[in-house]
């Protein structure tokens, strides 16, 4: 079973650029959400989509947005990158609607994104 | 406003030694999740508690959740270097549906020979 497949790993832009990242979460799973991970603040929550819609935000600027596809990949894009950009990007994919004992969330690899 | 705090943050211990990396989390959730991550890689899960009382041994480690203290310990037991990695608590706030999850700090522990 292919695991959540984020691209690219790897992304280097110039402040002011935009970049959008892509998640394909794991088969049959609905929802994907998006992470943030930076050596001061962490792991922060940036948003969730399920069926297309996003249902969760967490608190970051309107620059960071987000979207899934019919067939639940999912992108997230910023605009007007800013050198505190500079994370690594988690997303997962969540069963939802199985509702097993053990249900849990897979991440993908990441995307190291470097704002220069 | 959600809080998880992870004690300590960093985590030098020698091998063979036995040590507990404490999650403290602010409001209720029966739901707690531990997370290992390798230096430049994704989030691996360890364990999944999903009630009070919850125990989950996997080989050195161990991990129990105490909704009513709104703790979880990850306990290590005669650390190898092979664990040597950042750990992370995360507590579920969707309800059940683990889409929105809140993380602690982690803990970088390093097992020394």
């Amino acid at each position: 079973k292919a695991g959540v497949t984020q691209t690219p790993r790897y992304l280097i832009k110039t402040r002011g650029q935009q970049v959008t990242l892509s998640c394909s979460p794991i088969s049959g799973h609905r929802s994907v959400s998006w992470y943030q991970q930076t050596p001061g603040q962490g792991l922060q929550f940036l948003f969730e989509y399920f069926s297309e819609t996003q249902r969760n935000k967490g608190n970051f600027p309107g620059r960071f947005s987000g979207r899934q596809f019919s067939n639940s990949r999912s992108e997230m894009n910023v605009s007007t990158l800013e050198l505190g950009d500079s994370a690594l990007y988690l997303c997962a994919s969540t069963p939802i609607g199985l509702r097993q004992m053990n249900t849990e969330a897979f991440f993908g690899q990441g995307t190291r994104l470097t704002v220069v | 406003e959600l809080k998880v705090e992870q004690n300590p943050l960093f985590l030098s211990m020698q091998e063979g030694k036995n040590y507990t990396i404490y999650c403290n989390y602010s409001t209720t959730s029966d739901r707690l999740y531990w997370y290992r991550q390798d230096p430049g890689k994704s989030l691996e899960s360890l364990f999944v508690l999903l009630s009070n009382g919850a125990v989950k041994q996997e080989g050195r480690l161990m991990a129990s959740l105490d909704t009513k203290a709104r703790l979880s310990t990850l306990h290590i037991t005669a650390a190898v270097h092979d664990l040597s990695a950042t750990y992370f608590c995360a507590v579920d706030r969707s309800g059940g549906s683990n889409y929105k999850l809140t993380f602690g700090k982690g803990t970088l522990l390093t097992v020394n020979p």
